[in-house]
């Protein structure tokens, strides 16, 4: 199975400031076949279910605001909040679909400073 | 509106039996993979298993966790999947959410039900 480890695991920035949680692979999530990457990031918020904000590692799904961006290669990713605002307060996980099982990161909370 | 409805859960005590319902609208449902995810209160995002299209042979993959007492399965022709739901544990105590990944573009889960609560107790 791959092991996603998320980091950290809770955050506090100050508003319009940069957040930016981590996760990294236990293994390559590289899809040969169509060159991308089976890493996908999701906000939640309580009593909610997740909402999609990154898939194939960058792409931001529609409506996204552009402050959400993701970045890596290989076995190592980041979700970029470039100018936290205060409706970003949520838990954020990752997902790797490159195989099953499919895996989750343990979470970030994402806090107000 | 794309939209994943849930339905079934409920209170069982443990070694008992339930079955979920998903019913879905907004999306070409036969061509997409139905996978179930659950969370136990105030934790993390554990998967449970998918069925996949009848272009990909309605295959299922199941989390070692639940392997040999969760089926899945689906009515293409009425939008629904299911989950089984056999010989449940206390530790299966969890809001298990259906999701959908289209199984022709293969991006990665992208709606999600609200979720339905399964408690096993005694």
């Amino acid at each position: 199975d791959i092991v996603m480890t998320q980091s950290p695991d809770s955050l506090a920035v100050s508003l319009g400031e940069r957040a930016t949680i981590n996760c990294k692979s236990s293994q390559s999530l590289l899809y040969s076949s169509n060159n991308k990457y089976y890493l996908t990031w999701y906000q939640q918020k309580p009593g909610q279910p997740p909402k999609l904000l990154i898939y194939w590692a960058s792409t931001r799904e529609s409506g996204v605001p552009d402050r959400f961006s993701g970045s890596g290669s290989g076995t190592d990713f980041t979700l970029t909040i470039s100018s936290l605002q205060a409706e970003d307060v949520a838990v954020y996980f990752c997902l790797q679909s490159y195989s099953t099982p499919l895996t989750f990161g343990g979470g970030t909370k994402v806090e107000i400073k | 509106e794309v939209q994943l409805v849930e339905s079934g859960g409920g209170l069982v005590q443990p070694g008992g039996s339930l079955k979920l319902s998903c019913a879905a609208s907004g999306f070409t449902f036969s061509d997409s993979a139905i996978h179930w995810v659950r969370q136990a209160s105030g934790k993390g995002l554990e998967w449970v298993g998918r069925i996949r299209s009848k272009a990909k042979s309605y295959a299922t993959a199941y989390a070692a966790s639940v392997k040999d007492r969760f089926i899945l399965s689906r009515d293409d022709s009425k939008n629904t999947a299911y989950l089984e739901m056999n010989s449940l544990k206390t530790e299966d105590t969890a809001v298990y959410y259906c999701t959908r990944l289209d199984d022709v573009m293969l991006t990665s889960i992208d709606y999600w039900g609200q979720g339905t609560l399964v408690t096993v107790s005694s």
